[in-house]
């Protein structure tokens, strides 16, 4: 196990129709996080999971939005009847636990990221 | 106003400079992130710190806690250094549980050979 992978890398779609990532992240952690990024600005969070749980979603993550963690390895995002404001990179991440001073905290390791186009 | 600042946002240099790149935060964190940007998008995490000093190679990156602050170095910068450069946060939530990475905007630096 090499990292983060995510599948497809790129995906090229009509408006509203539906698309699914997926982000395998590096198998002893626990953690994973999905982030979205458009083109000029820095990542954004849109949901993480602990294990199989999902924690925290953003109120970026619309109703359009699903992620799931079934098993507690692999994730899956779906984006249901896509808009062209849903074009962006789709970044997943995973993370292992570090001590720091205030508490533990997570050093998050990036996938290659799932590029969508939406026309 | 977004909770993390970086600066400049695009920096050109010529080969063999020193470079800084600055970050300014307005959250409580439990940790700041220096991250690499390669075109095509993946992700390399350089620095995770907390406190004081790191250096790996040529890179050195520096945080102020009292002034909430950091800055990136490169020493005899290269034009392989051409990257956009990012800096996030772990913030502190309520239930004490450092997690989620919130973002700047980036850097974009181009070292000129």
């Amino acid at each position: 196990d090499t990292g983060v992978s995510q599948d497809p890398r790129h995906k090229i779609t009509k408006r509203g129709q539906n698309v699914t990532f997926r982000c395998d992240p590096i198998s002893e952690h626990n953690r994973l996080y999905w982030y979205r990024q458009t083109l000029g600005q820095g990542p954004e969070f849109l949901t993480y999971f602990q294990n199989e749980a999902q924690l925290e979603k953003s109120r970026l993550l619309s109703d359009r939005f699903s992620a799931e963690r079934p098993k507690g390895s692999f994730s899956t995002l779906e984006i249901q009847r896509t808009e062209q404001g849903d074009s962006a990179m789709y970044l997943c991440a995973s993370s292992l636990a570090h001590l720091v001073a205030g508490g533990p905290t997570y050093e998050q390791f990036f996938g290659p990221g799932t590029r969508l186009t939406v026309l | 106003k977004n909770e993390v600042e970086q600066s400049p946002q695009n920096l050109t240099a010529q080969e063999g400079e020193f470079i800084t790149i600055n970050c300014s935060y307005s959250v409580g964190i439990s940790a700041l992130h220096w991250l690499q940007q390669h075109p095509g998008g993946g992700i390399v995490s350089l620095f995770m710190l907390s406190t004081g000093k790191k250096k790996h190679g040529r890179l050195i990156a520096t945080i102020n806690i009292q002034e909430k602050h950091s800055s990136l170095h490169i020493t005899a910068s290269h034009p392989r250094d051409s990257a956009v450069y990012i800096c996030a946060v772990s913030s502190q939530n309520s239930g004490g549980s450092n997690y989620k990475l919130t973002f700047g905007k980036g850097t974009l630096l181009t070292v000129n050979p």
